[in-house]
């Protein structure tokens, strides 16, 4: 069964760095592998999209990642803001589920 | 991206009441919704896999009595939570598929709060 793990689950960095989250899995046999958004008390809002043929994906100040063979994802996030303070989850798709991290809770302080 | 539409997003209930909680997708059909419950500072975790016109897969330990699942449209699942007890108190969220199942992006609904008092 697929596991998937996000180290560190908590981060606290000045508003203005550059930071890295990371996602592994164990299974290499994915479909994608998707990075999230969660609010307090909010869903989940979609970040990035990265298919298994892909290496890696942007958008705006972010940019993920896929090393599939070596079954890791890194998000990184470049001059943090202060509206980035949320958790971050990834979620592999591999047989037919989807599986999550159990999130990265980052505080960007002003 | 597409949108997940989820209600109500609060709702508070006596025990022993039902609750019934919408999940739709706006703008796409979705032929497989997903339902997840999350703790608090805890990860989803996957209740039941929606399939339109079907019943319901539901994963190990969830009983089907109790979180009735419907999917009778390719925009609409509903989830009901049947005489409902304090220990029911969660967020509760849907997601669906644009593909309609595990090759495409995933979007979520807002999540619905329920407390059983």
């Amino acid at each position: 069964k697929q596991e998937v793990t996000q180290i560190p689950a908590a981060l606290s960095v000045p508003e203005g760095e550059n930071l890295v989250l990371n996602c592994s899995f164990t299974d290499s046999a994915i479909y994608n592998l998707q990075w999230f958004r969660q609010d307090p008390g909010k869903g989940l809002t979609s970040l990035l999209l990265i298919q298994s043929s892909q290496r890696e994906q942007t958008s705006g100040r972010l940019n993920a990642s896929l090393d599939k063979s070596s079954g890791r994802s890194t998000l990184y996030i470049a001059a943090s803001q202060p509206g980035d303070s949320a958790t971050y989850l990834c979620a592999v798709s591999s047989g037919n589920q989807f599986y999550f991290g159990t999130g990265t809770s980052l505080t960007v302080i002003p | 991206g597409a949108v997940v539409s989820q209600h109500p997003s609060r709702v508070i209930c006596k025990s022993g009441t039902s609750v019934k909680i919408e999940c739709r997708s706006l703008d796409f059909q979705a032929t497989t919704m997903f339902w997840y419950r999350q703790f608090p500072k805890q990860s989803l975790m996957l209740m039941a896999t929606s399939n339109e016109g079907s019943k319901a897969t539901y994963e190990q330990g969830v009983e089907k009595d109790k979180f009735l699942i419907n999917h009778a449209s390719l925009t609409l699942s509903t989830l009901t939570v049947t005489s409902a007890h304090p220990e029911d108190s969660s967020f509760y969220i849907c997601s669906a598929t644009l593909a309609g199942g595990p090759v495409g992006e995933l979007f979520f609904g807002e999540g619905s709060r329920l407390t059983v008092l």
